[in-house]
């Protein structure tokens, strides 16, 4: 099956600066990377994705890479705010399925 | 759009009873609902696949008589946890993806705190 693996697994970060979240999945029929925020007690909450034929996505302050010879793409967030403190997940769908990584707990120091 | 709610948010029982959660898609039909498990402070482990009238598909380690997931709409998916224990403690999340283009997006539910005494 795929292996997602996801680091750093906690990033503390001073509101105004950048955070960036890497992941590395095992096999190249991946197709589709999706990233997930998840607040404490809540479900996870779709914030951008992107598919195998693109190479970068951006949304706002939001953007991800997908680097697919090396099987590896990344979140990067831009001029943080305290409510981009939560938890997020990248995952690797293959044969219709998500492998999620072990996640990253990102606090936005005010 | 593409909005998932589930039902209870939040459930106590006692030891050998059966619960069953509701996941519903409210806006937009589902070709598929997953259901997923997650432990404190661990990511999210896939327990199933259901499709709108197939039997559901289950991972490897669940067991499917205990967890028993019916599918019976395009927009509604229920698991039962069938006698529950309190290892079975956990949150309890589903997703949905919908009809159409772009089905490989999976919108979740909120999650249902399910907690065995």
């Amino acid at each position: 099956g795929e292996n997602v693996e996801q680091h750093p697994s906690t990033l503390s970060v001073q509101e105004g600066d950048s955070a960036v979240i890497k992941c590395t999945y095992s096999d190249s029929a991946s197709n589709y990377f999706p990233w997930y925020k998840q607040e404490l007690g809540k479900g996870p909450q779709l914030i951008i994705d992107i598919r195998s034929n693109v190479g970068e996505k951006k949304d706002q302050r939001i953007a991800v890479t997908l680097n697919k010879t090396a099987k590896h793409f990344s979140l990067h967030i831009t001029e943080t705010q305290p409510e981009d403190s939560a938890v997020y997940f990248c995952a690797a769908r293959w044969r219709n399925k998500l492998s999620f990584g072990a996640g990253t707990t990102v606090t936005v120091r005010a | 759009g593409a909005v998932v709610s589930q039902h209870p948010s939040r459930v106590i029982c006692k030891s050998g009873t059966s619960v069953k959660i509701e996941c519903r898609s409210l806006d937009f039909q589902a070709t598929t609902m997953f259901w997923y498990r997650q432990f404190p402070k661990q990511s999210l482990m896939l327990m199933a696949t259901s499709n709108e009238g197939s039997k559901a598909t289950y991972e490897q380690g669940v067991e499917k008589d205990k967890f028993l997931i019916n599918h019976a709409s395009l927009t509604l998916s229920t698991l039962t946890v069938t006698s529950a224990h309190p290892e079975d403690s956990s949150f309890y999340i589903c997703s949905a993806s919908r009809v159409g283009a772009f089905q490989e997006t999976q919108y979740f539910g909120p999650g249902t705190r399910l907690l065995v005494l």
